[in-house]
This record gives structure tokens, sequence and C-alpha cells, in this order.
């Protein structure tokens, strides 16, 4: 089946420094993935849609320049959240879609828990 | 935007059925799905319906679709405590294209 792979899973890391965050789609070819991002007790709220090649789009609300993607593989998307304060602390969430196969569902990855102190 | 709502929260006893409900207003919706979340992990893929389906069943998951009330349920027969968790319903292919909308997520507790 589909596999998404998602490194680190939990990171803690000081203000002002940034963190990268890995999505890799290990046995399909992921031309879209889609980054969320959780707070505690609650649904997965859609942060961007990364498509292999092209700039991501965000959501609104979603500062582009503090949450940079790159996504430059088939099997690649990375997340990096720069000058991360406190306020960023949250589980982030990629998920994989594989060509226009919805009947697969999106394969998820198993999350990131950042940290900022 | 569209909007897919969930029951935050539902008790069963080990052995019974659990049913969770879920609702959603994008009528142009092409794929509706059911996921598991266990604390501190991403979400699985239980199961999904094409919107042309009234019913899907697989093993002890069994997903009702009734496209004119735009209602979803998801039930789990035979509940262990394994499925304790929070289950999200998402539907894809409407107005947002191939993203997910996720409902609010429902947590289930089974009780022994």
């Amino acid at each position: 089946g589909a596999v998404v792979s998602q490194h680190p899973s939990r990171v803690i890391c000081k203000s002002g420094t940034s963190v990268k965050i890995e999505c890799r789609s290990l046995d399909f070819q992921a031309t879209t993935m889609f980054w969320y991002r959780q707070f505690p007790k609650q649904s997965l709220m859609l942060m961007a849609t990364s498509n292999e090649g092209s700039k991501a789009t965000y959501e609104q609300g979603v500062e582009k320049d503090k949450f940079l993607i790159n996504h430059a593989s088939l099997t690649l998307s990375t997340l990096t959240v720069t000058s991360a304060h406190p306020e960023d602390s949250s589980f982030y969430i990629c998920s994989a879609l594989k060509g226009q196969e919805y009947n697969y569902g999106y394969t998820f990855g198993s999350g990131t828990r950042l940290t900022v102190v | 935007g569209e909007d897919v709502e969930q029951s935050l929260f539902l008790s069963v006893r080990e052995g019974d059925s659990s049913v969770i409900n879920c609702t959603y207003t994008d009528s142009s919706s092409t794929y509706l799905y059911w996921y598991k979340q266990e604390p501190g992990a991403g979400l699985q893929l239980l199961t999904y319906i094409f919107s042309n389906m009234d019913m899907k069943q697989d093993q002890r998951l069994t997903v009702l679709l009734n496209k004119k009330d735009k209602h979803l349920s998801l039930r789990i027969a035979d509940t262990q405590t394994g499925d304790s968790a929070i289950y999200f319903c998402a539907e894809s292919g409407g107005a947002a294209g191939n993203k997910l909308t996720f409902g609010g997520g429902t947590r289930v507790l089974v009780k022994p």
C-alpha cells in the first residue's frame, strides 16, 4: 500500500530558529502533497497544497514567507518553519495524493510535533 | 465555504456497535472518507465511499451515505478497546477540488 514517511516525529527548537520537516512518499509518486496543522483536540487545518515543480498554493491566512514549502521531486516535499515562535508550536501533518486517484484516499504521514521554546 | 460537521464525543461499551455521524454541505462531493487518528499519530484511512454508492461494508465497518440529506455514517461492529480514537469524516472532489475538507472529529471512547 501507499506509505508516507514524515520526519522528524518530534522537534524542540528555540525561538527565532528555523525547522525543516520532510514528507516522503516511499512507494509511489505523489503529484500533490498537502500540509496541515492540527491544534490540540481540533481538526486538521489545511495550510498549503504543493505540486511537484511548482510553487505551493497557500490557504488564506497562512504566511507563505513563514511556512516555506518545497516540492522538489515527486517523492519529497518539505515544510520549513522560519523564525519560529512559541505560537507556531503545533502538530504538523503532511499527506500525499497519487495522481488523481481519490479512491486510494490521501495517505498521511505520522505527523511532527513542533515545540518552540 | 463548504462545511463538514460531526458530533464531538461518543462513548460505547466493548462489544457493542458504534455509529458515528457526519453531515456535509457540498452536494458535488465525489468521495467521502473516514479516517482514524490515535494519540500523537497521523491519520489512517479506514474506508471511503464514492458519491454514487449508498452503502459499503468492509469487515467490521459499514458506511452509509444518504446523498439527499448529505449524511454519512460509520458503523463499527463489535467495538474493541483498540477502536478508541478520534474519527474524522472528510470529503473531496467537490467545490474544493482535490483538497480534503475535514469534519471536526468525533472522539470515541470504548469502555470495557
